[in-house]
């Protein structure tokens, strides 16, 4: 199994639509947790940083993190053809002192004019 | 406040070669962290550095290396390149190891 699973897509939606991606992880012991955005051939842009267990909003996005469930989502409302990009969720876990990052492999979403 | 700077940005090599990459922090930042991107496999952690010690290496070859300077800055290098080793290479930094992390635009290497 691996440590964090999400759901490659690709997803399509129209416009202004609401849009919610999702990861699942296995790994207790993550404590933070990252979304990403990556244009093509551009490096990733984070948009999301949180550590507890419920919801952080950021102008049109949310970011949800459920430790009990391990599972954590992103919504986007209003979803413009700007956010056509794929997401990328995160993780740290604690490692030998220091923390390592572990992707999930990224969602590849198109918003349709 | 400038990003995170990677050069160069595009490199081709031979397989056989060896190649240096460089990675310029956030100025700030003393975690620095190195990732392979490809298309099947997609972020897999290279290795990070803090204040000039590398804390944590991600499972590849020891083909692959870095170090990290007293000014944060950062090189990878890779040795004996394989056609595999083509991807893109990006760079993050972070105040501290478990604070946000911010990417770089990336170093593409074409092994042909």
């Amino acid at each position: 199994q691996k440590e964090v699973e999400q759901d490659p897509g690709p997803l399509s939606v129209p416009e202004g639509a609401i849009v919610s991606l999702n990861c699942t992880y296995s790994n207790s012991a993550f404590q933070y947790f990252m979304w990403y955005r990556q244009y093509s051939r551009k490096g990733p842009e984070l948009l999301m940083y949180t550590y507890s267990s419920g919801n952080k909003e950021d102008g049109r996005f949310t970011a949800q993190v459920d430790k009990s469930s391990k599972y954590i989502s992103l919504f986007i409302r209003d979803s413009q053809p700007s956010d056509s990009a794929t997401y990328l969720c995160a993780m740290s876990v604690p490692r030998a002192g220091s923390y390592q990052l572990t992707f999930g492999k990224g969602t590849k979403l198109s918003v349709i004019p | 406040k400038a990003g995170v700077t990677q050069t160069p940005r595009y490199l081709i090599k031979t397989r056989g070669q060896q190649v240096t990459l460089s990675c310029s922090p956030i100025s700030g930042h003393r975690s620095v962290s190195w990732y392979q991107q490809t298309p099947g496999q997609g972020l897999q952690f290279l290795f990070e550095y803090f204040s000039e010690t590398q804390r944590n290496k991600g499972n590849f070859p020891g083909r692959f290396s870095g170090r990290q300077f007293s000014n944060s800055r950062s090189e990878m290098n890779v040795s004996t390149l394989e056609l595999g080793d083509s991807a893109l290479y990006l760079c993050a930094s972070s105040l501290e190891p478990e604070t946000e992390a911010f990417f770089g635009q990336g170093t593409r290497l074409t092994v042909v």
